[in-house]
């Protein structure tokens, strides 16, 4: 069965890191590109970040640049996002998704998602 | 930055059609992709390159698009279909992907 689990959300306070990480099964993960998107309680989509294969190419949205740092482990059929300087504005829950296959890094629909992980950033 | 606009609700009854619209700047040139979303799921894809069905969703979803303006139609709608739809992109003159802002279908 192909399946994404994401892990280590919780509660936190501002100021500190966190390091969310995403186990893959039933795929052959180092042929896929890699997203993180979030939700904030309530909201929308938000995209966060994506990794293509071999992370030769790593893109961030614009309000993530500098804080986020999005990896993988191919040997560990894993993700991660790292998250540093966590704000309230952070809480959300974390997704991590399969991008589809395509001649484009991160052109194709997101086809695989984990039940997601929830960050709680307060006081 | 690019931006997806999506109406945020709309309401269809049982058996009727659904349409939910997705606006952006050149969105023809792009390929679209569709989201359903129920509440306290993770999202799940339903239309992908505009209008293909991943396995499994029913043919009742299909997808069309314009210039400006991508379509999700839903027809015959049950009540199972209630959801927040949302519609994406890959923005390649930024490398962004670009999500709208969602429209929350209420089946009456």
């Amino acid at each position: 069965e192909v399946q994404l689990v994401e892990s280590g959300g919780g509660r936190v306070k501002p100021g500190e890191s966190l390091r969310l990480s995403c186990k893959a099964s039933g795929f052959t993960f180092n042929t896929y590109t890699m997203s993180w998107v979030r939700q904030a309680p309530g909201r929308g989509l938000e995209w966060v970040a994506s990794i293509s294969t071999s992370m030769s190419y790593i893109y961030y949205a614009n309000s993530m640049k500098g804080r986020f740092a999005i990896s993988r482990d191919n040997a560990r059929n894993s993700l991660y996002l790292e998250i540093n300087s966590l704000r309230a504005e952070d809480t959300s829950v974390y997704y991590c998704a399969r991008v589809g296959q395509h001649p484009g890094i991160a052109v194709a629909g997101m086809d695989v998602w984990g039940q997601g992980t929830t960050v709680t950033v307060s006081s | 930055s690019y931006v997806l606009a999506q109406s945020p609700s709309m309401s269809v009854a049982p058996g009727r059609t659904a349409r939910i619209t997705c606006g952006g700047d050149d969105i023809g040139y792009k390929k679209v992709h569709w989201y359903q979303q129920k509440p306290g799921q993770a999202p799940m894809l339903v239309l992908y390159d505009d209008s293909d069905r991943p396995s499994g969703i029913p043919e009742r979803f299909s997808g069309s698009k314009s210039e400006t303006t991508a379509t999700l139609t839903i027809t015959r709608v049950e009540a199972g279909d209630e959801a927040d739809y949302y519609c994406q992109v890959w923005h390649s003159l930024t490398d962004h992907v670009v999500f709208g802002g969602g429209t929350k279908l209420t089946v009456l």
